[in-house]
């Protein structure tokens, strides 16, 4: 069975900083996404950036980035210039193919102090 | 777009209850996703629908938890009878059907989710 490892129950940086999330998976699979989700609190949850194993280029969407080390088995988020709206818990998250089940670690909760 | 539409958003309920959730998916995703959440882990999945069909239900506790998705929309997700652990967040997920040209591949679409109390 796949599982999901997020090592950091809990994660601080100071607003306009650069924070790093970890996480690390194991799975037998060679067809596999990874996702990274933001839950605010009591809001839904979203998503925050997408990988596609296939892919050898790490994914980017504006601030976030990902560091993904397909041999490791690890996927670390990285959150530049990070702003007060960027406070949530965040979930790594594996899902194998496209249609396979997902399965999420159990989080990460950021402060972003200002 | 309308988002994952569910309900209630809140329920407390004494142990031995019943309680059902309801959850509307977005317009044209084919797959619906139950999920648990309680306090402090990552959501478990209970429930995957394809349309109608179940697509997996490994995890989901068959003999107090049910449910259904007729017509393959809107789902219901039913609890009966409660126990204490059942207290969590109960999520519902919607994604494209797999492999749809333009989709979004694996991206879960949530709803805001039905926060279970069970006293």
């Amino acid at each position: 069975a796949q599982t999901v490892t997020q090592s950091q129950p809990e994660m601080s940086v100071q607003e306009a900083e650069t924070v790093t999330l970890s996480c690390t998976y194991d799975t037998s699979e060679s067809d596999y996404y990874l996702f990274w989700y933001k839950q605010p609190p009591s809001r839904q949850m979203i998503l925050v950036i997408r990988q596609e194993a296939y892919k050898q280029q790490n994914a980017t969407e504006n601030r976030f980035s990902v560091n993904f080390q397909k041999a490791a088995k690890s996927f670390s988020l990285k959150i530049s210039d990070s702003q007060l709206g960027d406070a949530a818990m965040y979930f790594c998250a594996y899902r194998r193919g496209s249609a396979g089940k997902s399965t999420f670690g159990d989080g990460t909760t950021l402060t972003v102090k200002p | 777009e309308a988002g994952v539409a569910q309900s209630p958003r809140y329920k407390i309920i004494e142990k031995r209850q019943s309680v059902a959730f309801w959850c509307n998916p977005i317009s044209g995703h084919a797959t619906l996703y139950w999920y648990q959440q309680i306090l402090g882990q990552g959501p478990k999945l209970l429930i995957q629908f394809q349309n109608n069909g179940v697509v997996d239900d490994s995890q989901l506790p068959k003999d107090r938890f049910s449910a259904e998705r007729l017509k393959g929309v809107d789902s219901t997700l039913k609890i009966q009878p409660a126990k204490l652990e059942d207290s969590a967040v109960y999520l519902c997920a919607s994604s494209f059907y797999p492999g749809l040209a333009g989709a979004n591949t694996g991206e879960l679409f949530f709803g805001e989710g039905s926060r279970l109390t069970v006293l």
